[in-house]
């Protein structure tokens, strides 16, 4: 079975940084993309950046271009996303997904259960 | 960028079909995604490459996709099918992003 496991979000002050993990299991981590996507409180679903499954294409949403770097370790079945200079808008649950495959233009399946980011002082 | 419009809500009685909308300039030619968010859910996929069903996913669920308008379409509505709906797609444009539907509640009356 598929498992995405986010963590590191929390409470953060905004121009401060925060580096999000997810740690994948059930499938061959390098074989596929994986992306970040958020959703703010009430408000519906926004792509953040996904990276392909060498790390060769990344892409990024022109809101986070410059501020976020997408990471991952497939030594360690892992996803990374770098989070600076970070802005109250960027307040949201952030979910990692798999993508169907190896390059980030395929679909999303599954999603993890997501990680809470709150950008406030 | 390429901006997908869905109607923030549909309503449908159980046992009928509920139709929700994505539209897109030339939608027609690019593939659709579709996702199902229930509340303090992840989403989850239902509907991939404008109409292919993922296992698990009940065939009540199916999708078309032409012109500027691609629609998923739930047949025989149940109370469990209350969610949000989002469509995506993939931006092959300067931008090369993924883009989100705004979303739709489908509400269960």
């Amino acid at each position: 079975e598929v498992q995405l496991v986010e963590s590191g979000g929390g409470l953060v002050q905004p121009g401060r940084s925060l580096r999000l993990s997810c740690a994948a299991s059930g499938f061959t981590f390098d074989d596929y993309a994986m992306h970040w996507v958020r959703q703010a409180p009430g408000k519906g679903l926004e792509w953040v950046s996904g990276i392909s499954w060498n790390s060769g294409s990344i892409g990024y949403a022109d809101s986070v271009k410059g501020r976020f770097t997408i990471s991952r370790d497939n030594a360690k079945n892992s996803l990374y996303l770098q989070m600076n200079s970070l802005r109250a808008e960027d307040t949201a649950l952030y979910y990692c997904a798999k993508g169907a495959a190896a390059g980030i233009s395929s679909w999303f399946d599954p999603w993890g259960q997501g990680t809470l980011v709150t950008v406030s002082s | 960028s390429y901006v997908l419009t869905q109607p923030p809500s549909v309503s449908v009685a159980p046992g009928k079909t509920a139709r929700i909308t994505c539209g897109g300039n030339n939608i027609g030619s690019k593939s659709v995604h579709w996702y199902q968010q229930k509340p303090g859910q992840a989403p989850v996929l239902v509907i991939y490459y404008d109409s292919d069903r993922p296992s698990g996913i009940p065939e009540r669920f199916s999708g078309s996709n032409s012109g500027n308008t691609a629609t998923l379409t739930i047949s025989r509505v149940e109370a469990g099918d209350e969610a949000d709906y989002y469509c995506q797609v993939w931006d092959s444009s300067s931008d090369h992003s993924w883009v989100f539907g705004g979303g739709t509640k489908l509400t269960v009356l």
